[in-house]
């Protein structure tokens, strides 16, 4: 099991970048990295996934480092609509952990 | 629009009752997951189907029970509900069980429960 740790919380301001790390030192060798987004009263969405380097789809972009005991979620030029919570997920077999989310961390984005 | 349909979207309730929350995966999906999401907690895994069948299992109290029907649809029974049962209540549903490397859940927008 890969455990994880995230900031609680981040305030930034619309269009500025948002990098949020994640933390997983006993990431295994087989585990990949998935981060979700939610936001209040709405169920989690998945945001990107990645194995190694660096990973960039329309919406964020996740930097993992040689030794990937750790990723770096960015969001690039948020908005007011970004305000969201942010979980990051480590682990090749979810069943593992019983795909437990964590306490993710609390972006919010202000005018 | 994730493809995951739960209904109802609100639920209020008294002590004591039982309830029965519905889910339908996305069409294709034979994983069913269910979450519950407290208002000072995170995303609680309470339990996971796969093709009908009981797969993983959470911290899912005696009183809750779920199944996952032939057409891959999921119901969550909640009984003897107490007033700490008030939560949001997630199902999401995925291609397979999760055993592969970039499998990803999708969620439903939930079932808001209150229990008064």
């Amino acid at each position: 099991l890969a455990k994880t740790t995230q900031p609680i919380s981040m305030d930034s301001y619309e269009g500025q970048e948002v990098n949020i790390t994640c933390s997983h030192n006993n990431i295994a060798t087989n585990d990949y990295i998935t981060w979700y987004q939610q936001f209040p009263s709405q169920g989690p969405r998945f945001i990107i996934q990645g194995y190694k380097t660096k990973v960039t789809n329309e919406v964020a972009s996740l930097f993992i480092p040689a030794d990937r005991k750790s990723s770096t979620l960015s969001l690039p030029r948020v908005s007011l609509s970004d305000t969201a919570v942010y979980y990051c997920l480590v682990g090749e077999r979810y069943n593992d952990y019983k795909l437990s989310f964590g306490a993710g961390t609390t972006v919010t984005v202000r005018a | 629009d994730s493809g995951v349909t739960q209904t109802p979207k609100h639920l209020i309730t008294a002590t004591g009752q039982r309830v029965t929350l519905r889910c339908s995966p996305r069409s294709g999906d034979l994983s069913v997951y269910w979450y519950q999401q407290s208002l000072d907690q995170g995303l609680q895994f309470l339990i996971q189907y796969y093709n009908g069948e009981e797969r993983a299992k959470g911290n899912i109290l005696e009183r809750f029970s779920a199944q996952q029907f032939p057409d891959l649809h999921s119901e969550l029974n909640l009984s003897s509900l107490e007033l700490g049962d008030s939560a949001l209540y997630f199902c999401a549903s995925s291609v397979g069980p999760l055993t592969g490397y970039n499998e990803k859940l999708f969620f439903g927008s939930g079932t808001q429960l209150s229990v008064l």
